[in-house]
């Protein structure tokens, strides 16, 4: 079955540290790749996108993604992560073509990051 | 722009009750979506739109009526609550039908079901 992986369920790091969230799927075609951030008690909202082009993306509050197509993989990055970051992170992928609707996203399970001050 | 904007925050519906769950953007966006987030499963597509008058089924549709006699609404029906229809819902919306749209989301309702 089609399915968008993320292996991490809960990270926790201190600040400073780096940070590299996990994010697989399954789809075989052409796919549109998002992460998505939900702070506490806060909307869904966008943190970056990869549509096609370079495929090292960098999105908001120092995140970046990489999308690695051979290995169906567009793992999520900061540098140096602060207390503010604490929140859940989404992956998403929106397969483009078949049956599957204009703007429909198929999430996976989420990742729970806690920053310890 | 209020954005998207949901209502109830909370319910709690007894089995069998019926409710509708209410969804609103002021962006004038033609695509709208319903989500639901339960724990250790994501977020699953229940019905979406691609503009006023049009509706299909997503991932995990039964249980769950819409229609979307507006652009601006889109309401989501449970005819019969069943206590597995417990989760947080989320709506959503971007300008086109196009994944290359951002799409934003409500805050959320969330609903229990006894």
């Amino acid at each position: 079955a089609q399915s968008v992986s993320q292996h991490n369920h809960h990270v926790i790091l201190s600040e400073a540290a780096s940070l590299e969230l996990g994010c697989n799927y399954s789809y075989g075609g052409t796919v549109n790749l998002f992460w998505y951030v939900q702070y506490p008690g806060q909307h869904l909202q966008l943190l970056l996108k990869y549509f096609s082009g370079d495929p090292l993306v960098k999105g908001i509050k120092g995140f970046e993604a990489e999308f690695i197509k051979s290995k169906f993989s567009f793992n999520l990055r900061k540098p140096s992560v602060q207390w503010s970051d604490t929140a859940e992170y989404f992956c998403a992928v929106n397969p483009l073509g078949g049956q599957t609707g204009a703007n429909n996203l198929f999430f996976g399970t989420g990742t729970r990051l806690t920053v310890i001050p | 722009n209020a954005g998207v904007t949901q209502t109830p925050k909370f319910q709690v519906l007894k089995t069998g009750q019926s409710m509708t769950l209410q969804c609103a953007q002021d962006m004038n966006h033609e695509y709208m979506s319903w989500y639901r987030q339960d724990p250790g499963m994501g977020l699953r597509l229940i019905h979406y739109s691609v503009g006023a008058g049009i509706t299909d089924q997503g991932e995990v549709p039964n249980g769950y009526n819409v229609s979307r006699s507006t652009t601006e609404d889109f309401p989501l029906r449970l005819l019969s609550a069943a206590p597995s229809q417990t989760s947080v819902y989320f709506c959503a919306s971007s300008y086109r039908p196009s994944s290359t749209d951002t799409q934003y989301f409500g805050p959320g309702t969330r609903l229990t079901v006894l």
